[in-house]
Formats: C-alpha cells, structure tokens, sequence
C-alpha cells in the first residue's frame, strides 16, 4: 500500500543535542509538510516542500530546518533541542498544491527532550 | 479561513449513529468543509469533503444545509475503533492554496465510543 513512514516513532534527545526525523512517501506526491502536535493540541504547520521549493511557515522557529532530497524522502532537523520541542512531529503529502486540502499524514515521531 | 466551533466531546455506543455538528457562521461562498479524523497516536486522515447538500462515502456522510452555516459529520454504526478526534476545516481551497496548504486545524471533537 502506498503510504508515509515516518522513522522512528519515538525518539529521544538530551536538552541541546541535534536530532534528525526522517519522512519517506510512496504516493510519489509532490509536496510534503511537517507539522508539530503538541499535548492536546491541534497540529501546527512547520513547514512545507513544493517539490525542492521550501516555504518555512513566519513563527517556525529557526531551530528547526528540513531537506527534501528527492522525492520519497524529507528530514526535520532540530539543532538545539529545547524542552519546549518535546511533541509529536507529523509529516504529511499532497498529490498536488492544487489538491493541499487533502493531505495524507504519517503515523508521526514522538520526541522527548530529557 | 473561516472559524469553526465544534463541540469539545462526544460519547457514545457500539452500534449507534454518531453526528458531529460543526458551525461555521462565517463561511465564505467559496468555502468547502473538508473533515479529518485523528486516531490516538496517529496522524490525521482525510475522511471527507463538501460544498453543499450532501456528500457520502464509505467512511462517512456529510450534511450541509442550503445556508452552509453548519455542518454535520455522521458516522454510521460506529465500533471501539472509530473512538478518535474529529476535525472540521473550513476555507477556501484557493485561500488556503495561497497561504501554502496550511491546514488549519481548530479545537476538533473527541469521540469516544463505548462498548
């Protein structure tokens, strides 16, 4: 089945040391997101690839950054993880810009920050 | 985008109709309703999408009423596994084409479906 695989499910960072989420698609969509869910919230867009083209959201912050190196494959990078980053980090694609209301989601990345 | 009110939580039982009500008193004429559903753990799912009348498939239904100022998500015989939080989006797809498919997710309803 064509799907989002997001590795790991779980991960955990020491306050401060960089951490890599990675997001894989076999829909073979051309744009692809990350949204950050915390606790009880709803998800927050992070930041999204038209294909190689990258549009960071104005209140992410810039501790986070992403790589789009080819099409299957997108990475949310945090370089200085804070206690206040620890949440569910989802990835998401769309087949086209034109059809972004319909998103596919992944199963998400559980980060704990100790 | 137009904002959204739904309510915080609903239970209910195996077996039984479940129907999730969503004002949108503010909807502009180019507005579609799309719903998601989040199981616990999980990213969202698309379920469903409409502009007016009604809209069904083999998830759910959708009922908008000619004035489009509500809406409700109607999930049929529900089971355990349908417990989750149910998220009603409203905007116009070009409008949220321009401001980069951002999905703006409001407060959703937690359903929880009891044996």
């Amino acid at each position: 089945d064509a799907m989002v695989i997001q590795n790991p499910r779980y991960q955990v960072t020491q306050f401060g040391k960089p951490v890599t989420l990675s997001c894989s698609q076999t829909l073979n969509h051309n744009v692809m997101y990350w949204y950050q869910q915390k606790s009880s919230q709803a998800p927050k867009l992070l930041f999204h690839y038209y294909d190689k083209d990258f549009n960071n959201e104005a209140d992410t912050p810039d501790n986070f950054q992403s790589r789009r190196p080819n099409t299957s494959f997108c990475f949310l990078d945090i370089r200085s993880p804070g206690l206040g980053d620890a949440a569910m980090y989802l990835c998401a694609t769309s087949s086209s810009f034109e059809r972004g209301y319909e998103q596919y989601f992944g199963p998400g990345t559980r980060l704990t920050v100790t | 985008l137009a904002k959204t009110t739904q309510p915080i939580s609903m239970d209910s039982y195996e077996g039984q109709e479940v129907n999730i009500t969503c004002s949108h008193n503010n909807i502009a004429t180019n507005d579609y309703i799309t719903w998601y559903q989040q199981f616990p753990s999980q990213g969202p799912r698309f379920i469903i999408q409409g502009y007016k009348t009604k809209v069904t498939n083999e998830v759910a239904s959708l009922f908008i009423p000619a004035d489009r100022k509500s809406s409700t998500l109607s999930l049929p015989r529900v089971s355990l596994s349908d417990t989750a939080v149910y998220y009603c989006l409203v905007g116009d797809i070009l409008e949220i084409k321009a401001a980069g498919n951002k999905l703006t997710f409001g407060g959703g309803t937690r359903v929880l479906v009891k044996p």
